[in-house]
């Protein structure tokens, strides 16, 4: 079985350019989260989706974030316009709620603004 | 104060020995409690998970919960050199949605 898909793996971008990470969770699981994870402030939680809607962005850092899932099979992460400081690994995890929410992580995107 | 809290450490054991991972967690409702490794360069794995309080035994590896304490550690028995990694401690808040809140993670060196 597919685990989380992420793409692109790797990105390097310059300052001021829109970046946009995509996600397909596992089938079948309803929830989906991003995470940003850096050496300062560890695994952060972005924003979370449940059937698809938005249910917390009070992770998402400023109005240069958005996130959508405009189905069960798809999600992207924008940044517009990127600045440095958003480098980072972004990961998209997801799961089953009510099977103990467990949440499996995708292998993350690697984004460096330069 | 920070909702879940670990030691960065490193923590260095030999290998063999037994490593004691720890962690702390600041919402007395929360529900479920998780255990990750992360080796350098890869995403989050999960080793474990904890609902209720005493301990959950799993091959080498040992959670236990103290909801009194908020408090909940990994034990690692025989401890590997593959074993070295950052472990990450993951808290479902109150609301139980599924929304899990990550410690900053504990790197764990084994050495030979």
């Amino acid at each position: 079985d597919a685990g989380v898909i992420q793409s692109p793996r790797h990105e390097v971008t310059e300052m001021g350019q829109e970046v946009t990470l995509r996600c397909k969770p596992i089938s079948g699981h309803n929830s989906l989260f991003w995470y940003r994870q850096t050496m300062m402030r560890g695994l952060e939680l972005l924003i979370y989706f449940n059937n698809n809607v938005p249910i917390d962005d009070s992770g998402m850092p400023e109005d240069r974030f958005s996130a959508k899932m405009p189905n069960a099979s798809f999600s992207t992460l924008k940044i517009q316009p990127s600045e440095p400081r958003d480098s980072a690994v972004y990961f998209c995890a997801s799961s089953l709620t009510g099977s103990g929410n467990t949440i499996y992580f995708g292998e993350g995107s690697w984004l460096t603004v330069v | 104060q920070k909702e879940v809290e670990q030691n960065s450490g490193p923590l260095s054991v030999p290998e063999g020995a037994i490593a004691s991972l720890n962690c702390t967690y600041s919402d007395r409702g929360s529900q479920s409690f998780f255990w990750y490794r992360q080796y350098s360069g890869k995403s989050p794995e999960l080793i474990m998970f904890i609902y209720s309080n005493g301990d959950k035994e799993d091959g080498r590896f040992t959670a236990q919960l103290n909801k009194a304490s908020q408090y909940v550690s990994l034990l690692i028995r025989d401890s590997q050199p593959s074993d070295s990694a950052t472990y990450l401690c993951a808290v479902n808040t109150r609301s139980n949605t599924g929304k899990l809140i990550f410690g900053q993670g504990t790197t764990l060196q084994v050495k030979p």
